[in-house]
This record gives structure tokens, C-alpha cells and sequence, in this order.
């Protein structure tokens, strides 16, 4: 079946710290892929997706780019704020929308 | 305006009870979801609605009832209470079905724990 795999946390690093988090999928047919994010008290946001392979998505400093070959969609950020701990979850779509366990960030001063 | 808004935010009961959790999304958008989210942030997806029509159903003990009276509001109804039904339920809405193409909206959830 379709599922999606990322890197178990908590991740904590220091403000301005390069952040990957990795996140590799399993699926048949064609999937599109997405990072939302979960802040304290609040529902999930979209923060970015890719919808074919090669396909690079970015927001808010934030980057994923589709590897089919890989299968994975990691998420990198050149240099984290403290504003950026969340909890961010790896998603695919191919009839269906399914989500990794999530990954908790905390960045810190 | 919140775009998807659930209520309530919170919601604490007793094993056995009925209890209601409602959704309501302002996006004009087609489609609507339910999720459980457990204690270790797993997201499950449990219904989506699609014009007030189901159209997935996982499988979910039958005590959950989703119900859509119009195409703006999906609400949930849980009969008999367990505690394993303690959990996070957010609620989502998407312009259309194709998850490929139709970007979630989520409300902030509804933190139900049974005691």
C-alpha cells in the first residue's frame, strides 16, 4: 500500500542550524508529495509540495525536491529560527492523502 | 475569518457518553475530511465528503457518524465513548477530491479525552 516513512524526532537545533528532515515514500502509481506543518495549538498548514519527480517545492526557506529514484522528499532549511519549531509531516497523495508520524522540531536561541 | 473552524476545541467526558464535534468551512470548497490524530502525532484519515456525499470511509468503528447537512459542514458523532477514542480530530476541507491537486485546509482540532 501507499505509506510514507520520516525520520523519527525530536529534532533540536541551535538557531541558524541547517535542518533536514528525512522522508522517503512508498507508493503505487504516480504520487504527489507535501510537507505540512503542525504549530503548537493549531491545525496542519501546507508548507510545500511537488506533484511529479524532479519537482522542487520551497516556501519560507524551507526545500523538498521529488526523487523518484530515491523515492524521498526531504525537507531542508539552510538556517532554522526559533519561530520554526513545529511539528512537520511528510505526506502523499495518490487516491488518498496519507501522512507520516510526524517529526517534531525545537529550535533553539 | 477562520477559513475551517471546529468546535468544540476542547472536549472532556466520561466513558458511554454521545458527544458531537462540529466543522464548518467558509472556502466555498467541495470536500471534506475528518482525521484522528493519536498521541504520537500519527494523522489517520477517517471520512471525507465530497458535496455531502461519502465518499471515504476507513475503517472506523460504527459508533463514529459523520454527518453533513450541506456541503459547508461536516460534523462528527461518536456514540458510547472508549478511551481509546481519546485523541485530536481535525477537521479539513479541499476545493475538490483530487488530493494531487486540491490543497487541505485544516481547523486547529478538537482535543477529546474520555475518562
Amino acid at each position: 500500500g501507499n505509506s510514507v516513512t520520516q525520520m523519527e524526532g525530536p529534532v533540536t537545533l541551535s538557531e541558524e542550524a541547517f535542518l533536514t528532515i528525512n522522508c522517503t515514500y512508498t507508493a503505487t502509481g504516480y504520487p504527489s508529495l507535501f510537507w505540512y506543518v503542525q504549530y503548537p495549538g493549531e491545525g496542519l498548514q501546507l508548507l510545500l509540495k511537488a506533484t511529479k519527480a524532479d519537482d522542487k517545492g520551497s516556501n519560507k526557506g524551507f526545500e523538498a525536491t521529488y526523487r523518484k529514484e530515491t523515492t524521498s522528499f526531504h525537507l531542508e532549511k539552510g538556517s532554522v529560527q526559533v519561530s520554526d519549531s513545529a511539528v512537520y509531516f511528510c505526506a502523499l497523495s495518490v487516491n488518498d492523502m496519507r501522512f507520516g508520524a510526524g517529526t517534531r522540531l525545537t529550535v533553539k536561541p | 475569518d477562520t477559513a475551517v473552524s471546529q468546535t468544540p476545541k476542547y472536549l472532556v467526558t466520561q466513558m458511554g457518553n454521545d458527544k458531537s464535534i462540529k466543522c464548518e468551512q467558509n472556502l466555498g470548497h467541495d470536500t471534506m475530511y475528518w482525521y484522528k490524530q493519536d498521541s504520537k502525532k500519527f494523522l489517520k484519515i477517517m471520512f471525507s465528503y465530497n458535496n455531502k456525499e461519502l465518499i471515504i470511509n476507513e475503517t472506523v468503528p460504527n459508533r463514529f457518524s459523520p454527518k453533513s447537512p450541506d456541503k459547508a459542514h461536516l460534523n462528527l458523532h461518536i456514540n458510547s465513548l472508549e478511551l481509546g477514542d481519546s485523541a485530536v480530530y481535525f477537521c479539513a476541507s479541499s476545493p475538490g477530491t483530487s488530493l494531487a491537486k486540491n490543497i487541505q485546509y485544516f481547523g486547529a482540532g478538537t482535543r477529546l479525552s474520555v475518562l
